[in-house]
């Protein structure tokens, strides 16, 4: 059993459509974090979740929502996306809002029609 | 603010060969430091991690890495690279406590590594 389980692993959407990614961690982490991931640049914090609040926004637009209902679950609400929203989408979490390693999901690939 | 460059982009070795991956960082205190693997389709896997004490390393699948503070680096290396360790590799920095990037890494462009056989 992986530690992070993201669902689904591809997502193929229109701009009007919405959609929610979703993550898992069985690791009994308390920080939970989302990245984006696109070719040829840097991954990109997008926020930061620990003990259930949100800690971080790193200037995320608001097409994107996250919810983090309790430590070991992670949603990322898509809707009303645009083509460069195109990306991998990476879930990690951590023991704490810590610099203990964190770790990551499989991501989910998405793509904006 | 901290930031992490991984000068080379594609790197190409024989399979055999040794391996060195190169990263700088700028931060202003000791910082912590991450390499990190991705194959293609997956997540991020920690190799190794650096956080005090012995500037030398040791890693999952037989990588090591060094930091030198003299040049703020942190290079990854592996004596005799295997087809299986064809890969991108990132170089990641987190902050100390009390800092505001305490907790979050910023991590390099990432070097893809290429092996032949």
């Amino acid at each position: 059993e992986t530690g992070v389980t993201q669902t689904p692993r591809h997502l193929v959407m229109g701009m009007t459509n919405k959609k929610s990614l979703k993550c898992e961690q069985h690791l009994g982490h308390n920080a939970m974090y989302w990245y984006k991931q696109s070719a040829k640049k840097p991954l990109e914090l997008m926020f930061v979740y620990n003990f259930k609040e949100q800690t971080e926004n790193n200037s995320v637009p608001s097409r994107f929502s996250p919810e983090c209902p309790n430590s070991s679950h992670l949603f990322l609400h898509l809707h009303t996306l645009q083509p460069e929203d195109s990306a991998l989408y990476l879930c990690a979490s951590s023991p704490g809002l810590s610099n203990q390693p964190q770790h990551f999901g499989d991501g989910t690939r998405l793509s904006i029609l | 603010a901290q930031s992490v460059t991984q000068p080379d982009i594609h790197i190409t070795v024989s399979e055999g060969a040794s391996l060195e991956l190169r990263c700088n960082y700028s931060y202003g205190a000791t910082p912590y430091l991450f390499w990190y693997v991705q194959s293609p389709g997956q997540g991020l896997q920690l190799l190794l991690k650096y956080f005090s004490g012995d500037t030398l390393v040791q890693g999952i699948k037989g990588f090591e890495a060094e930091f030198k503070r003299s040049q703020s680096s942190f290079n990854l290396r592996k004596p005799s690279v295997h087809w299986s360790d064809a890969a991108e590799y990132f170089c990641a920095v987190g902050g100390n406590a009390g800092g505001t990037s305490y907790g979050k890494l910023t991590f390099g462009q990432g070097t893809i590594l290429t092996v032949h056989p």
